[in-house]
């Protein structure tokens, strides 16, 4: 099976601007999960989707906000950039059935934003 | 709130021996999930090898292992026969059983390996 994608691979925005990210689960994988990677505050979890529906999210404002698709595919989007919002961004995705969620988490290679 | 803990920023070995990576976490859950993934420098993130805390055996993958000690609430990894290919980061993750949280991670640590 193809792993989990995401496009775009690197992004240059400036401040104020907005920008969405995609991502492609592995083939029958239901879940995805973002995360945000900062040398500063290390890996933090952004929020969770499953079946069209977000389970769960982090501590990140409401700039930050996510939609999953029929085909699970899931895009982020965060509104009106800020400096801090430069970072590497991981998606992952899990295995799944309306009952039972697998613990496992298998992550794309990531889009790295930078804000200018 | 659960923490991950771990304490070694950056660690080195020679090639072909044996290393191990600490990590330590902070919970009450009972029922819940351990991770180590490898960040190599491309940034993908590799699932090394996991442990359920429900189970008292410790989990094997090829060259890498684990020491779970659930009551000192650490979750080592070891490995052995290092190999150039191993250089990366290691991030200790953790996840409550069956729920919609995510992964909580630890800072990392960094492994060098010198040939």
């Amino acid at each position: 099976k193809a792993g989990v994608t995401q496009t775009p691979r690197y992004l240059i925005k400036t401040r104020g601007q907005q920008v969405t990210l995609s991502c492609s689960p592995i083939s029958g994988h239901r879940s995805v999960s973002w995360y945000q990677q900062t040398p500063g505050q290390g890996l933090q979890f952004l929020f969770e989707y499953f079946s069209e529906t977000q389970r769960n999210k982090g501590n990140f404002p409401g700039r930050f906000s996510g939609r999953q698709f029929s085909n699970s595919r899931s895009e982020m989007n965060v509104s009106t950039l800020e400096l801090g919002d430069s970072a590497l961004y991981l998606c992952a995705s899990r295995e799944g059935n309306a009952g039972v969620v697998l613990e496992t988490q298998y992550f794309g290679p990531g889009t790295r934003l930078l804000v200018l | 709130a659960q923490t991950v803990t771990q304490s070694q920023p950056e660690m080195s070995v020679q090639e072909a021996e044996t290393v191990t990576l600490s990590c330590t976490y902070d919970t009450s859950e009972s029922d819940y999930y351990l991770f180590w993934y490898k960040q190599p420098p491309s940034r993908q993130m590799i699932l090394v090898i996991r442990q359920e805390a429900y189970k008292q055996q410790n989990a094997t993958e090829n060259r890498f292992s684990v020491n779970f000690q659930k009551a000192a609430k650490s979750f080592s990894l070891k490995i052995s026969d290092s190999q150039l290919g191993d250089a990366a980061m290691y991030f200790c993750a953790y996840r409550i059983g069956g729920g919609a949280d995510g992964l909580t991670f630890g800072k990392g640590t960094h492994l060098i390996i010198q040939p």
